[in-house]
């Protein structure tokens, strides 16, 4: 099974500051017949299910305000959110679709407001 | 809109049975691969089971595989999944979930989820 890494697993960030959360695959998620990574984004706030945020490890889900962000290719990638409000308090995670059928979430990275 | 509202969790003895089920509507089930994920408390998220769009395969995680059972009405437009000895480390909520394949592959669609306490 392909093992997903996030780093830190907490972080506090200043309303309006930049957040940033990595995740490292253990192998690539990048299919070389079509280039895409297979590497969503997923935030969840107490109480609620996970919601999607980013696919294709860049692409913003309908809804998703443009202060996320995904980057990366290959075993590492990062969602950043540019400008943190308060709304983005919660628990973010990365999944991987590249090997399956075994889908593999990181251990998630709790975001809170310094 | 697309909902899933899952159903039958409680709270079970070790060695006990335990059936969930999840109503679909917004969308027909067999036109996507359906998942279930859990979620202990406190922890993260462990993918389950999934069900293939056409119902031709199955596949469990390794942690249920041999116990639990994913199944799937087209009638009803439900899916199912039956948890057999269970054990107190399948304690979680447990959501049911739409995979989309639009280009990429993601969760699009969560549940609300059912808890499933499993103590004597």
């Amino acid at each position: 099974d392909i093992v997903m890494t996030q780093s830190p697993d907490s972080l506090a960030v200043s309303l309006g500051e930049r957040a940033t959360i990595n995740c490292k695959s253990s192998q690539t998620v990048l299919y070389g017949s079509n280039n895409k990574n297979y590497l969503a984004w997923y935030q969840q706030k107490p109480g609620q299910p996970p919601k999607l945020l980013i696919y294709g490890a860049s692409t913003r889900e309908s809804g998703v305000p443009d202060r996320f962000s995904g980057s990366g290719s290959g075993t590492d990638f990062t969602l950043t959110i540019s400008s943190l409000q308060a709304e983005d308090v919660a628990v973010y995670y990365c999944q991987q679709f590249y090997s399956t059928p075994s889908w593999t979430f990181g251990q998630g990275t709790k975001v809170e407001v310094k | 809109q697309v909902q899933l509202v899952e159903s039958g969790g409680g709270v079970v003895q070790p060695g006990r049975s335990l059936r969930l089920s999840c109503a679909a509507s917004g969308f027909i089930v067999s036109n996507h691969g359906m998942h279930w994920v859990r979620q202990a408390p406190g922890k993260g998220l462990e993918w389950v089971a999934v069900i293939w769009y056409d119902g031709s395969d199955k596949y469990y995680a390794d942690s249920v595989k041999g116990r639990f059972i994913i199944s799937r009405d087209n009638s009803k437009n439900t899916l199912d999944l039956q948890m057999n000895n269970l054990r107190a480390e399948d304690t979680a909520v447990y959501y049911c979930v739409r995979e989309d394949r639009n280009g990429y592959s993601y969760f699009d669609y969560w549940g609300q989820g059912t808890l499933v306490t499993v103590s004597p």
